[in-house]
């Protein structure tokens, strides 16, 4: 099953304003990441906090982690066009015995309309 | 640096031909992750490799799929024979630890027929 969820599935916004975007996971994570996808290309790595981070910036982006809630947020300010995407999050899961394994949630998809 | 490269692009095959997609990862990285992406099942990991060697296969749902990686600069991902349910996006994704950011290739886009 997947271990993050994002919400809302899809997100409609105009180009200026903020677009904010949530992530629930089920177990005890070590670090969360976002990622974004364009149309027809791979993901490619937006920012990452650890399990002892609450609150991180990069750029115009402003993500939080609330351990207690078994959840993130993602903030994107001032959004561009450019900004349209699927956005995602993920969260590993340390099984031990040197495995490790990054699980997906199904994606915010991010419309900005000029 | 180039990124990762998959091979090919896209791919068009029959019910039961043997479809190979390819992986060159970014040099230097040591763990390789292979994913697939449907609109129903969303992003899923199917094996990681980590210095070459298979850590994890779980994710990969029948025998029909295989997977090596003879060395550190490729990786391939077998389908034998492939099914019409196998039509996704492939992707491979490289790190240079296990648990560090991931880097994403542009996908194989496979259907299968």
């Amino acid at each position: 099953s997947q271990q993050g969820e994002e919400d809302p599935q899809a997100l409609s916004i105009q180009e200026g304003e903020n677009a904010t975007m949530n992530c629930s996971y089920k177990t005890s994570i070590n670090n969360l990441q976002w990622y974004r996808q364009n149309s027809g290309r791979g993901l490619v790595h937006l920012i990452l906090i650890r399990s002892n981070e609450r609150e991180k910036h990069s750029g115009r982006l402003r993500v939080t982690l609330d351990t207690s809630k078994k959840s993130s947020s993602l903030l994107i300010t001032a959004s561009r066009a450019a900004d349209t995407a699927s956005y995602f999050c993920a969260t590993d899961a340390n099984s031990g015995a040197g495995s490790y394994q990054l699980t997906f949630g199904k994606g915010t998809k991010l419309s900005v309309i000029p | 640096d180039a990124g990762v490269i998959q091979s090919p692009r896209h791919e068009v095959t029959e019910m039961g031909q043997e479809v190979t997609l390819r992986c060159k990862p970014i040099s230097g990285h040591n763990s390789l992750f292979w994913y697939r992406q449907t609109m129903m099942r969303g992003l899923e990991l199917l094996i990681y490799f980590n210095n070459n060697v298979p850590i994890d296969d779980s994710g990969m749902p029948e025998d029909r799929f295989s997977a090596k990686m003879p060395n550190a600069s490729f990786s391939t991902l077998k389908i034998q024979p492939s099914e019409p349910r196998d039509s996704a996006v492939y992707f491979c994704a490289s790190s240079s630890r296990l648990e560090g950011t991931q880097y994403f290739g542009p996908g194989t886009r496979l259907l299968v027929l």
